[in-house]
């Protein structure tokens, strides 16, 4: 009975390096969500997506940030060229259907840290 | 955008109930009240939702103003597993227009007692 799996689940890197980050939902579940939680905050919204669809991005940063949900595979947040303030724990969510009235099951979270 | 303001922090002795407070004045009448709790070092986890009568499940009871302008969670009989940062969020039950996530603000870091 798997949950939400995330990996890896701590990632370093440079200044100016890519960070992939890999979410898995829990399995049936077609509905994809990233946030971002940076030290002493609370979680922030980022994405939503669906099976190969983008639905809501406003939360993500216009410029480095990207995220994708293949029919087959994990989902991916992928950070360009990443930068100091990058640094903070990414969440995923996944839910079996849309907002409002469904549970958000989410993954233990991936904590990025930049040097 | 809909908002939320809790306390900062509470304290309550273990075996004993809880009454975390959330002040939601800008909620709208399709949003929903979602409860998560965060455990340090773990990701959110789900406590109880509703939207305008009162809930109960087997974590937690919530306690929605007539108004729906505040809530109120309540764990009947507080452990100390239970303590956490508790967060109150607003999601509409419709898409379209505004973010599709939950938007947390700083909870209220629950310390139980023993």
């Amino acid at each position: 009975n798997a949950g939400v799996m995330q990996n890896p689940r701590h990632l370093v890197r440079r200044r100016g390096q890519e960070a992939r980050l890999r979410c898995s939902p829990v399995k049936g579940h077609s509905h994809v969500y990233w946030y971002r939680q940076l030290p002493e905050e609370g979680l922030k919204f980022m994405v939503y997506l669906q099976k190969e669809n983008i639905i809501d991005e406003s939360g993500m940063p216009k410029e480095r940030f990207s995220a994708e949900f293949p029919k087959e595979g994990p989902s991916i947040l992928r950070i360009q060229q990443v930068v100091r303030g990058d640094s903070a724990a990414y969440f995923c969510a996944s839910s079996p259907a849309q907002r409002g009235t469904d549970t958000q099951y989410f993954g233990p979270g991936t904590r990025l840290t930049v040097l | 955008d809909a908002k939320t303001t809790q306390p900062n922090s509470m304290e309550s002795n273990e075996e004993e109930p809880v009454h975390l407070p959330c002040n939601h004045s800008t909620i709208s009448g399709t949003d929903y009240i979602h409860w998560y709790r965060q455990l340090p070092s773990q990701g959110p986890e789900y406590v109880i939702h509703g939207l305008t009568s009162n809930v109960n499940n087997r974590m937690a009871s919530l306690a929605i103003a007539e108004d729906r302008k505040s809530s109120t969670l309540i764990l009947h009989r507080a452990t100390l597993r239970d303590a956490a940062v508790y967060y109150c969020s607003l999601l509409p039950s419709n898409s379209g227009g505004g973010a599709d996530g939950l938007t947390f603000g700083k909870g209220t870091h629950l310390i139980i007692q023993p």
